[in-house]
């Protein structure tokens, strides 16, 4: 069945620097969400991806979908303590189904 | 409501009982899911449902689990005879389409 990883599974960053999640999947997407869940939280929608190679720009937050429409990215410039979170991709296949699959998650630190 | 609601927030069972979870969706959100959220993972697909027909229950993980959405509104996720391992997050999402899914707080259920 179709998996979706992401990498790195935990990562923690001094206040002001970079971060950048990966996710992958076994199969090719119709789209892909974006998640972010607070400590104690439910997963809040951050972004959806449609289109092969879309990029698309939060304020600090950038999100790419691949080509192949099997992988893509969350990039976050200058992190801040309110990063602090998991974040979770979600992917549904090509082939029509109402199926959302969810990353393994990346869980952030963020040290001030 | 403005947001998603479920009730209760945290059941206690004790083995062999049977619960049944309350989910209250955004009003006019055509669709449904259910997912499990084990501590540190991230949220299984259980359900899905569009309007009252449920489409999708391939997540379901035994016939122990039992999702309805009778009037294409309220739904309700039925667990019987409630095992160790059903101990996790249940969380209702509800979208206008099979796009934004809009979270609940979850119920967090303990199997004893």
């Amino acid at each position: 069945g179709q998996q979706v990883m992401q990498i790195p599974q935990y990562q923690h960053v001094q206040e002001g620097e970079d971060f950048t999640t990966y996710c992958n999947s076994s199969t090719t997407l119709s789209n892909i969400q974006w998640y972010k869940q607070r400590p104690g939280g439910h997963p809040v929608f951050l972004i959806q991806l449609v289109k092969s190679g879309e990029v698309k720009k939060q304020k600090r937050l950038t999100f790419q979908f691949g080509e192949a429409k099997k992988n893509s990215s969350l990039h976050i410039t200058a992190t801040q303590t309110t990063d602090v979170g998991t974040y979770f991709c979600a992917g549904r296949e090509a082939s029509g189904t109402y199926k959302y699959i969810f990353g393994t998650g990346t869980r952030l630190k963020v040290l001030a | 409501g403005a947001g998603v609601s479920q009730s209760p927030r945290y059941k206690v069972a004790k083995r062999g009982q049977d619960v049944a979870l309350r989910c209250d969706p955004i009003s006019g959100h055509v669709s449904l899911f259910w997912y499990q959220q084990a501590l540190g993972q991230g949220p299984e697909f259980l359900t899905y449902f569009q309007n009252e027909a449920q489409l999708d229950k391939s997540g379901l993980p035994s016939d122990r689990f039992f999702a309805e959405r009778p009037e294409g509104s309220v739904s309700t996720l039925k667990i019987q005879r409630t095992q160790q391992e059903d101990s996790a997050v249940y969380l209702c999402a509800s979208s206008a389409l099979v796009d934004t899914q809009y979270f609940g707080p979850g119920t967090r259920l303990t199997v004893l």
